[in-house]
Formats: C-alpha cells, structure tokens, sequence
C-alpha cells in the first residue's frame, strides 16, 4: 500500500522558515493537501493542489511538490502556527494521510 | 456557509452498536463526497472512506472494510458511520468532511468521540 512519510517534529525559532516535508514513492505526480490541526481541535486545510492557499490562510504558508518529496514552507513562522501538521494524497481510489509532523515554535 | 455539524460524544460498551451523524449545511449535499477519518488518542489522521449522498455510493478504505457502515439520508442533508459491534479498540476521534472535486478536504466536523469501555 501507499505510504506518506513525515518527520515526526519540526522546530523553528519565530520569525524563521520552517519546512515541512512529505514523502512518497512519485509524490510529485501526485496532488498533495495539507491540514493543520492545533491541540483540541479540527484539523484546517492549508494546501491543496500542492501550492493552492485556501481563503483566509496567511501568504507565509506556501506548497511545493516534486519527484518523491512535497514539502510546506511557512515563512516568518509565528508561536500561533505551532501545530501538527498532515500531507495527504490520493492513491489510486484510496486517501492517505502521512503520519503528522509537530511544529514547535520556540 | 458551508457547516458540518456532528453529534455529541458517545460512552459505550464493548459489543454495542453505534450511529454517529454529520448534519451539513451551506452547499448541495448531493453532489460531493462526504468521508470520515478516524483519529485515536494522540495518534495521526486515518482515513476511512467516502460516501456520495446523491446516489449512496460508498469507498471504503481496506482498513475499515466490514468493520463500520457509511450512509446518508438527503431529506435531512445527514451522513452516518455506524458499527455493530464496537471493541475497545474503537475508542476515538471521528471527522467527518467535505470532499472537493479535486479531492482535498476542505471542510471538518467538529468531532464526534467515541469512548468504548466496560
């Protein structure tokens, strides 16, 4: 079955770039979502189509996807994006999610 | 607005049966997909699989294949995941969402938790 891979945690000072990166066999033939999911609540989509923002999701955050990697970039990162955050695809008729990756903003 | 609406949080036995809901609201509930994941006690996002209200089509995931029921009811713009039989191992997180056209979830449930305990 297909798999997505995540690191488990990320960590990035505020102000910074933190990347978070997605991987799968040819990943990037593939279109890649991403969510956010802060302690308690629903996840939020924050990518679609590899590099679409949703309405009302700040322009740091920006998508990327290619050969066996996609990865989500939020640029100036601040204490309220520390979160976990999920990639997910489309495998034939099935969606995987990737395992999550914490962001911790410190 | 687009809303998916889900019910309250559910303490049950193992070997009970169960019906959760997800009232949607704000847009044509017949024409998307409608699919449920499943989140354990801090643990990731697992999908468990689709449903299309306007003609009952469903796509289960492997991984869930004969253990729940996805339906839909149009006349109260409602979908459902039910189990026969819970097991402790139930005990979770369940999101309902909007599938888009091109297959991202852009709208969540609030949750419904479901605790399985004798």
């Amino acid at each position: 079955s297909y798999e997505l891979t995540q690191p488990p945690s990320v960590s990035v000072s505020p102000g910074q770039t933190a990347s978070i990166t997605c991987f799968g066999d040819k990943l990037g033939d593939k279109y890649v979502s991403w969510y956010q999911q802060k302690s308690g609540q629903s996840p939020v989509l924050v990518m679609y189509q590899d590099k679409k923002r949703p309405s009302g999701i700040p322009e740091r955050f920006s998508g990327s996807n290619s050969e066996n990697a996609a990865t989500l970039t939020i640029s100036g990162t601040q204490p309220l994006d520390e979160a976990d955050y999920y990639c997910q695809a489309w495998a034939g008729s099935t969606v995987v999610f990737g395992g999550g990756t914490r962001l911790t903003v410190l | 607005e687009v809303q998916l609406v889900q019910s309250g949080p559910e303490v049950t036995k193992p070997g009970e049966s169960l019906k959760i809901s997800c009232k949607a609201s704000g847009y044509s509930f017949t024409n998307d997909w409608i699919g449920w994941v499943r989140q354990m006690p801090g643990k990731g996002l697992e999908w468990m699989g689709l449903i299309y209200p306007g003609d009952s089509d469903t796509r289960y995931s492997p991984s869930f294949e004969g253990q729940v029921t996805m339906s839909a009811d149009k006349s109260v713009n409602t979908a459902y995941l039910q189990w026969s039989s819970l097991k402790a191992s139930d005990t979770a997180m369940f999101y309902c969402v909007r599938q888009a056209a091109d297959g991202y979830f852009g709208e969540w449930g609030q949750g419904t938790l479901v605790i399985v305990s004798s």
